[in-house]
């Protein structure tokens, strides 16, 4: 299964409420995480099986879902939230959308 | 408190091997679906291999045939051994936990260990 990204990068402020889009190639039922990672950090799980919160992030992070179309959505963006957000599908070997980067306008 | 600890990285002519590995504590990698992810400079992310906690493996095609995942039980380690090595698998090469035993939920990871395979 293919995952794509929309958009592949954004540029918002402070405050906004942004939304990144992941398409699948076709429709499963197994788990779609969501990661972010920081310039020369690891990725941090933050959304998993599509909607539920990982211990420990904020909830101004939130996932939505189901069969080929999946969104996560960030509200009142923080300082911290700039950085590549990654989708990643778990349909019998694991695969990742291409990323998204977003930037401080 | 768990830490995922990866070293064995370094500059390796085409053609060469490598092994990677990634020391945890924490909790037991044998009891626990591990995995390598790679990410090459610049690119995003790919997942490269599993194994599980009855020791079944799989690999991307990428690396079929000439990476094998491991783990060393006594040092509660998990192994990439990496051989025939190509200018593509230079990447950043980070171990992380499955969660999930299976939905390739990845909770925990490393900091990552930076393999160039260069002449």
């Amino acid at each position: 299964i293919q995952m794509t990204q929309s958009p592949s990068s954004l540029s918002a402020s402070v405050g906004d409420r942004v939304t990144i889009t992941c398409r699948a190639s076709q429709p499963f039922t197994t788990s779609l995480n969501w990661y972010q990672q920081k310039p020369g950090k690891a990725p941090k799980l933050l959304i998993y099986a599509a909607s539920s919160l990982q211990s420990g992030v904020p909830s101004r992070f939130s996932g939505s879902g189901s069969g080929t179309d999946f969104t996560l959505t960030i509200n009142s963006l923080q300082p911290e939230d700039f950085a590549t957000y990654y989708c990643q599908q778990s349909y019998i070997t694991p695969g990742f959308g291409q990323g998204t980067r977003l930037e401080m306008k | 408190e768990v830490q995922l600890v990866e070293s064995g990285g370094g500059l390796i002519q085409p053609g060469g091997s490598l092994g990677l590995s990634c020391a945890v504590s924490g909790f037991t990698v044998s009891f626990n679906y591990m995995a390598w992810v790679r990410q090459a400079p610049g690119k995003g992310l790919e997942w490269v291999s599993v194994i599980y906690t009855d020791g079944t493996s799989y690999y991307a095609d990428s690396v079929k045939g000439r990476f094998t995942i491991s783990r060393d039980n006594s040092k509660n380690t998990l192994v990439l051994q990496m051989n025939s090595l190509r200018a593509e698998d230079t990447a950043v090469y980070y171990c992380a936990r499955d969660v999930s035993a299976g939905d390739y939920i990845f909770d925990h990871w490393g900091q990552g260990t930076l393999v160039t395979v260069s002449s």
